[in-house]
């Protein structure tokens, strides 16, 4: 069974561009969530999809945006992209909402030069 | 809020030392606790979950965990480490009733020396 896969795995944007993130769930999978991870904040949750609804969003700017198709693929996007936005990326997902098990993928490694 | 508090940000032992990695939580009521594991270049790898079940969690590669209310703990241990298991570890928490939402603690990076 394939895991969760997440693409690109690195990709280097330069300040005011924007970019999409691409995560691929478990097949099976309906709930697909992500994270930024920063040395300096840590893990923090952005936001939680499940049949193609936004069901929880976390603490951050309208800049960072994402959706799912019908087949639970899931995007991030981040416009005006800032230097702050240099992060790991990552997409985990899960069986259903509010599932206690949620399997992440290798992540986007995103560079904002 | 539920939130998590890990204890020490670098931890170094020896190869066949205990690991003693230390997690407490901030909760209400009862949570949903999780040790994940992430190395370098990598994603996050659950390792155990306690879901209110037995206190004692087993997980994955050796480790285990017990959930003691009476001091909001969670801590990670495994009887002999093993060179395998640098890495860093983190504590995450999710309240029960809403969605999948993990808290994470700050992470744990151990170190392992022969």
């Amino acid at each position: 069974k394939a895991g969760v896969t997440q693409t690109p795995r690195y990709l280097i944007k330069t300040r005011g561009q924007q970019v999409t993130l691409s995560c691929s769930p478990i097949s099976g999978h309906r709930s697909v969530s992500w994270y930024q991870q920063t040395p300096g904040q840590g893990l923090q949750f952005l936001f939680e999809y499940f049949s193609e609804t936004q069901r929880n969003k976390g603490n951050f700017p309208g800049r960072f945006s994402g959706r799912q198709f019908s087949n639970s693929r899931s995007e991030m996007n981040v416009s005006t992209l800032e230097l702050g936005d240099s992060a790991l990326y990552l997409c985990a997902s899960s069986t259903r909402q509010g599932s206690t098990e949620a399997f992440f993928g290798q992540g986007t490694r995103l560079t904002v030069v | 809020a539920q939130s998590v508090t890990q204890l020490g940000s670098h931890v170094s032992v020896s190869e066949g030392a205990l690991v003693l990695l230390r997690c407490n939580y901030s909760s209400s009521v009862p949570p949903y606790l999780f040790w994940y594991v992430q190395y370098p270049n990598q994603g996050l790898q659950l390792l155990l979950k306690y879901t209110s079940a037995a206190t004692l969690v087993k997980g994955i590669n050796g480790f285990e965990a017990e959930f003691k209310k009476s001091e909001t703990s969670f801590h990670l241990t495994k009887p002999s480490a093993h060179m395998s298991d640098a890495a860093e570890y983190f504590c995450a928490v999710i309240h029960t009733g809403t969605a999948s939402k993990l808290t994470f603690g700050t992470g744990t990076r151990l170190q392992v020396t022969l």
